[in-house]
C-alpha cells in the first residue's frame, strides 16, 4: 500500500493561512489523495480530495505537485475550530476488491489565538 | 438526512465479557467500514463490508473479533472475551454504492469508546 508522510505537528496563528504538507512518493497512477481531519473526541470528517489538478472547496484548497509525489492542504484563514489532526490519505483498492482507507499518524494542528 | 450513527457511545466491559458495537450507515449507503483507534494513535482499518458480505477483513484480528452487516439492521462489530488491550475508540464509516469508489467520500460516525476493566 502506498504510504504518506506528514509532519507530526504544526502551529498556526488564528486568521492566518496554514499549509499542511504531505509526501506520497510511492503513489500509484490511480490513487486519489484525500484529506480528512479529526477534531478532539470526534470521528474523522472529510475535507477534500483530488487526483491531479488542484481543488478548492468551502473548507480548504488542495495543491497537488505535478509529479503527484506530494500535496499540500491549504486552510486560507485558520480558526480555533480548525485545531485538529489532519490526515493525508491515499484511497487504495484492497486486494479483495473493496476500498479501505489507510490512515497514517497525521499532523496535529495547533491554532493560537 | 441523519449521519452515521453508532451506539453505544461509551461501553464498559470487564475482561472476558463480550462487546457488541452497532453502526447504522447513512441512508442509501451500502458500504460499511470499521476502524479502531488506540489512545494517542491513528485509525487502523479493520474490516469492510457490504450488505451480507465481508469484502475485506485484512485488518481484523483473527480471533475474538467478528463483523456482520445483515440485510436488515445495523452493522455489528462483536468482540468476544474482551481484554484490556481492546480498550479503544471504534469508528464506523459508510459510503454510497456504485461509481468509481476510489474517490468516494467516507462518512464517519462519532465512535464507540470501549473501556475494558
Amino acid at each position: 500500500d502506498a504510504k504518506t508522510t506528514q509532519p507530526n505537528s504544526m502551529e498556526s496563528n488564528e486568521e492566518e493561512p496554514v499549509h499542511l504538507p504531505c509526501n506520497h512518493s510511492t503513489i500509484s497512477g490511480t490513487d486519489y489523495i484525500h484529506w480528512y481531519r479529526q477534531l478532539p473526541s470526534q470521528g474523522p470528517e472529510y475535507v477534500i480530495h483530488g487526483l491531479t489538478s488542484n481543488v478548492n472547496n468551502r473548507m480548504a484548497s488542495l495543491a497537488i505537485a505535478e509529479d503527484r509525489k506530494s500535496s499540500t492542504l491549504i486552510l486560507h484563514r485558520a480558526t480555533l475550530r480548525d485545531a485538529a489532526v489532519y490526515y493525508c490519505i491515499l484511497r487504495d483498492k484492497s486486494r479483495a476488491g473493496g476500498f479501505k482507507t489507510i490512515f497514517g499518524a497525521g499532523t496535529r494542528l495547533f491554532v493560537k489565538a | 438526512n441523519a449521519g452515521v450513527m453508532q451506539n453505544p457511545r461509551h461501553l464498559v466491559r470487564r475482561r472476558g465479557q463480550e462487546a457488541r458495537l452497532r453502526c447504522s450507515p447513512m441512508k442509501g449507503h451500502s458500504h460499511v467500514y470499521w476502524y479502531r483507534q488506540l489512545p494517542e494513535e491513528g485509525l487502523k482499518f479493520m474490516v469492510y463490508l457490504q450488505k451480507e458480505n465481508i469484502i475485506d477483513e485484512s485488518g481484523m484480528p483473527k480471533e475474538r473479533f467478528s463483523a456482520e452487516f445483515p440485510k436488515e439492521g445495523p452493522s455489528i462489530l462483536r468482540i468476544q472475551q474482551v481484554v484490556r488491550g481492546d480498550s479503544a475508540a471504534y469508528f464506523c464509516a459508510s459510503s454510497p454504492p456504485g461509481g468509481s469508489a476510489s474517490y468516494n467520500e467516507q462518512f464517519f460516525g462519532p465512535g464507540t469508546r470501549l473501556t475494558v476493566l
